[in-house]
C-alpha cells in the first residue's frame, strides 16, 4: 500500500494561533515527500519538499515551516497563522525509481 | 524561477462537445505530467510525456508534448459529465514538480 494519511482533514483556526498538519505515508521506504498549498479555486503552490529524514527544502519564504522527524512522517507547522494561510494543504509522495506524485486527501485550513 | 501557465482558466462546455487545455512553460521541460482534480478532491496522475512531439491517448483523452518541450496540450473528445474537474500540467524535475495554473472544466448536461 502506498497510502498517505493526512490529518486533520479540516480545521478552523484564529489568526495568530499555531498550526501543525501531519502527513504519514505507508509502503516503500525513503520516499520523497512534498507539501503543496492550494488557495480556493487556484493552482498548486509547492511549499516544501524532503528527500530524507531531517532534510527540508523550502520553496516559498513565509511563516510556515516543515519537518521530517521520521522517514514516513512529514509535518507542516506555523507559530502564528495569517489570514493568507487559509487553503487546502496537500501532502504528496514520490517513490524511488518512479517520478509520479501521489497525493493525500488533504487538510482544509480556514484562518479567521 | 520556472513558471507554468495554462489556458483557459475556466471552460464550460455542453456535454458531447470537445475540450482542450494548453500548458506553456517558461523553460524547457525534461518531461510533463498531467493530473486531474475532481471537485473537493485531490489531484490524481493521468499521464507522463517525455519525448519531443510525443502524443499519447487514453480513451477520449489525447495528450501532446510540443517539439520544443516547452508546451503541452490535453484534448478531450465528446466530453461527459464525469470529465468535470480541474486539469493540471506539471513540469517534473529531479525533485521538484511545478504545477501549471490549472483549467477548470464544467460540463453541462
Amino acid at each position: 500500500s502506498q497510502t498517505i494519511h493526512q490529518w486533520p482533514a479540516t480545521l478552523v483556526q484564529p489568526v495568530g494561533s499555531p498550526l501543525s498538519l501531519e502527513c504519514t505515508v505507508e509502503g516503500t521506504s525513503n520516499p520523497n515527500l512534498y507539501w503543496y498549498r492550494q488557495a480556493a479555486g487556484r493552482g498548486l503552490q509547492l511549499l516544501f519538499y524532503s528527500v530524507g529524514i531531517g532534510q527540508i527544502s523550502s520553496e516559498v519564504p513565509q511563516n510556515l515551516s516543515a519537518s521530517r522527524p521520521q522517514d514516513r512522517q512529514f509535518i507542516l507547522s506555523s507559530k502564528k497563522l495569517l489570514l493568507s494561510d487559509s487553503g487546502f494543504y496537500l501532502c504528496a509522495r514520490v517513490n524511488s525509481g518512479a517520478n509520479v506524485l501521489t497525493f493525500g486527501a488533504g487538510s482544509r485550513l480556514t484562518v479567521l | 524561477g520556472q513558471q507554468v501557465m495554462q489556458i483557459p482558466q475556466y471552460q464550460h462546455v455542453q456535454e458531447g462537445e470537445d475540450f482542450t487545455t494548453y500548458c506553456n512553460s517558461s523553460t524547457t521541460l525534461s518531461n510533463i505530467q498531467w493530473y486531474k482534480q475532481r471537485p473537493g478532491g485531490h489531484p490524481v496522475f493521468l499521464i507522463q510525456l517525455v519525448k519531443s512531439g510525443e502524443v499519447k491517448k487514453q480513451k477520449r483523452l489525447t495528450f501532446q508534448f510540443g517539439e520544443a518541450k516547452k508546451n503541452s496540450s490535453l484534448h478531450i473528445t465528446a466530453t461527459q459529465t464525469t470529465d468535470v474537474g480541474t486539469y493540471f500540467c506539471a513540469g517534473a524535475g529531479t525533485y521538484k514538480y511545478i504545477f501549471g495554473t490549472g483549467t477548470r472544466l464544467k460540463v453541462l448536461a
